[in-house]
């Protein structure tokens, strides 16, 4: 089945900007009509979701990130990024990548583990 | 604050019945999107457990059940067990164009 798993620094600057990657496994990121999301949880808080982007590459963000998030598809790497730049401590967070299930609206299935990112100088 | 209400805690001692609610509004449950549910166990990544309101992906056990009614949705466990003990968090969409989680439940198993 597939699985999903996250990977890039677990620290960024002030201003920087935060790059992960989700490397998909078990099958082809191009395949079916999903989608390839990030969500990300604040320590000890709840869910907040970033944004997607489907296999025809159209994306689609959270309006409160939108200025500053880019979600890309790598189908020759099977992989998915997420740039976030400016960050600053509120940006903290564990960020999980997931498949996005095509619904009204969409759900999420699998998670990959997730991948802390603390912003500090 | 979440657009989606959800209890901070609920509790239930085994093989008790407990039921989590999710209340949204006019612009998201109410709007007719459905609503998904997540369970994340200590330490580890949420998953799956309702997705359209009712329906369980292969493997949940039929002891998790889901409803939406108007504004709000519902997730019912029953014959509780120790190893249910996670947060669980709903999850739908809103038309201000986001996708919107539940502030999320922490239930504990007495």
């Amino acid at each position: 089945q597939v699985q999903l798993q996250e990977s890039g620094p677990g620290v960024v600057k002030p201003s920087q900007t935060l790059s992960l990657t989700c490397t998909v496994s078990g099958g082809s990121i191009t395949s079916g009509a999903y989608s390839w999301s990030w969500i990300r949880q604040h320590p000890g808080k709840g869910l907040e979701w970033i944004g997607y982007i489907y296999n025809s590459g159209s994306t689609h963000y959270n309006p409160s990130l939108k200025s500053r998030v880019t979600i890309s598809v790598d189908t020759s790497d099977n992989q998915s990024s997420l740039k976030l730049n400016s960050v600053t401590a509120a940006d903290t967070a564990v960020y999980y990548c997931a498949r996005g299930w095509f619904g009204e609206p969409i759900w999420f299935d699998p998670w990959g583990q997730g991948t802390l990112v603390t912003v500090s100088s | 604050q979440s657009v989606l209400t959800q209890p901070p805690s609920v509790s239930g001692a085994p093989g008790q019945r407990v039921t989590i609610s999710c209340t949204g509004s006019s612009s998201n449950i109410g709007a007719r999107y459905d609503v998904h549910w997540y369970q994340q166990l200590p330490g580890t990544a949420p998953k799956l457990l309702i997705f359209g309101n009712i329906n369980r992906p292969s493997g949940v056990p039929d002891r998790f059940s889901g409803s939406k009614s108007g504004t709000s949705a519902s997730l019912a466990i029953t014959g509780l067990q120790a190893e249910d003990e996670a947060d669980y968090y709903c999850q739908s969409y809103d038309s201000s164009l986001t996708v919107v989680f539940g502030g999320g439940t922490k239930l504990t198993v007495l």
